[in-house]
């Protein structure tokens, strides 16, 4: 099946630094990538839709100039939470969409904790 | 908006089988979906169902859907210890998009 990537797995940084979090189809060519955050016991929430080589669409609530968002790619999307504090701490997941198919591949996920 | 609701927790016996509900509100939604999650982990897509379908069955996996009450449902059979995890039932309401709206996950524990 088809394989999404994240790199780090996980990540812990200084409050104020800035984190870069890379979402990678492996075998696929994404045209359509999503960004989620779940924090802990709870359901995913989606945070924007990145389509390649246009600005990405946040979702009611989230800081575009936080969480910036680049898909330069057909294969790789990057979210980069920028000056992060303790409240960003979460498990972010991307997703990415098989072009023409009906459903999303899941990356595995990176745990970032900002102290 | 959408709202998608599950309950919390099922606990079941090795070899019973398990039924993991969902309800939604929207009835625009055109896919429905069946997501996995272990521990410290991403989602696995165990299943998906059209909205103009009533059943889907793929091995020891059977989802059924009541679109007038709008009520989904996801019976595991003969569950395993392997089976222990969250499931996440999730909507689309357009198939070009595949914006998904998830529910708040239910917590399956497998017991010997």
């Amino acid at each position: 099946g088809a394989v999404v990537s994240q790199h780090p797995s996980w990540v812990i940084c200084k409050s104020g630094t800035s984190v870069k979090i890379e979402c990678r189809s492996l075998d696929f060519q994404a045209t359509t990538m999503f960004w989620y955050r779940q924090f802990p016991k709870q359901s995913l929430m989606l945070m924007a839709t990145s389509n390649e080589g246009s600005k990405a669409t946040y979702e009611q609530g989230v800081e575009k100039d936080k969480f910036l968002i680049n898909h330069a790619s057909l294969t790789l999307s990057t979210l980069t939470v920028t000056s992060a504090h303790p409240e960003d701490s979460s498990f972010y997941i991307c997703s990415a969409r098989d072009h023409g198919r009906e459903t999303q591949y899941f990356g595995p996920g990176t745990r970032l904790l900002v102290l | 908006g959408e709202d998608v609701e599950q309950s919390l927790f099922l606990s079941v016996r090795e070899g019973d089988s398990s039924v993991i509900n969902c309800t939604y509100t929207d009835s625009s939604s055109t896919y429905l979906y069946w997501y996995k999650q272990e521990p410290g982990a991403g989602l696995q897509l165990l299943t998906y169902i059209f909205s103009n379908m009533d059943m889907k069955q793929d091995q020891r996996l059977t989802v059924l859907l009541n679109k007038k009450d709008k009520h989904l449902s996801l019976r595991i059979a003969d569950t395993q210890t392997g089976d222990s995890a969250i499931y996440f039932c999730a909507e689309s309401i357009s198939g070009t998009a595949s914006k998904l709206t998830f529910g708040t996950g239910t917590r399956l524990q497998v017991t010997l």
